[in-house]
């Protein structure tokens, strides 16, 4: 059964400072999401890594994957109050399924 | 594009009842959709699998005459949820992708409660 772990479940970080979610998954897969998710509301689309190495950036994160350490990264650089909310990250487990991660809980500080 | 809807946003219901939830592809063909439920403070878990004019994949410890899926064209997926609880109130979600497109494309959710 595939089981998808991420840490921290919360951070709480200052406005300007760069900080790394991490994203372990158990069994091998071809691709990893990451979503964003603001109280209350669903799911945001933020990165589709479909192979090793894949490095993606949009604005102020970055997420990254090594399949070969089962291992993705969410990283936040320069972290502003807007980027306040859940991070999810989620790996197809075959079929487009998904199972997602515990989530991380990021709170921005100014 | 590649909007997803959800009907209705919300709903309040009683025990006992039955509530059907709507989930609609806007501008694509959706021959794939997906159920999840997201308790309070909790991640998503995904319910079944629904591809159009087929029966509904239901992931293991999710009862299938409970939770109903109708995946009746490429552009609409029903669940209905049987015989409400109290334990059934959830967040609802569901996804959509198109052929062997690796993207999905979430719907804004269902509120279920049921009193």
């Amino acid at each position: 059964e595939l089981k998808v772990e991420q840490n921290p479940l919360f951070l709480s970080m200052q406005e300007g400072k760069n900080y790394t979610i991490y994203c372990n998954y158990s069994t091998t897969s071809d691709r990893l999401y990451w979503y964003r998710q603001d109280p209350g509301k669903s799911l945001e689309s933020l990165f589709v890594l479909l192979s090793n190495g894949a490095v993606k950036q949009e604005g102020r994160l970055m997420a990254s994957l090594d399949t070969k350490a089962r291992l993705s990264t969410l990283h936040i650089t320069a972290a502003v109050h807007d980027l306040s909310a859940t991070y999810f990250c989620a790996v197809d487990k075959g079929g487009s399924r998904l199972t997602f991660g515990e989530g991380t809980q990021l709170t921005v500080n100014p | 594009g590649a909007v997803v809807s959800q009907h209705p946003s919300w709903v309040i219901c009683k025990s006992g009842t039955s509530v059907k939830i709507e989930c609609r592809s806007l501008d694509f063909q959706a021959t794939t959709m997906f159920w999840y439920r997201q308790f309070p403070k909790q991640s998503l878990m995904l319910m079944a699998t629904s591809n159009e004019g087929s029966k509904a994949t239901y992931e293991q410890g999710v009862e299938k005459d409970k939770f109903l899926i109708n995946h009746a064209s490429l552009t609409l997926s029903t669940l209905t949820v049987t015989s409400a609880h109290p334990e059934d109130s959830s967040f609802y979600i569901c996804s959509a992708s198109q052929g062997s497109s690796y993207e999905q494309y979430f719907g804004p959710g269902t509120r279920l409660t049921v009193t």
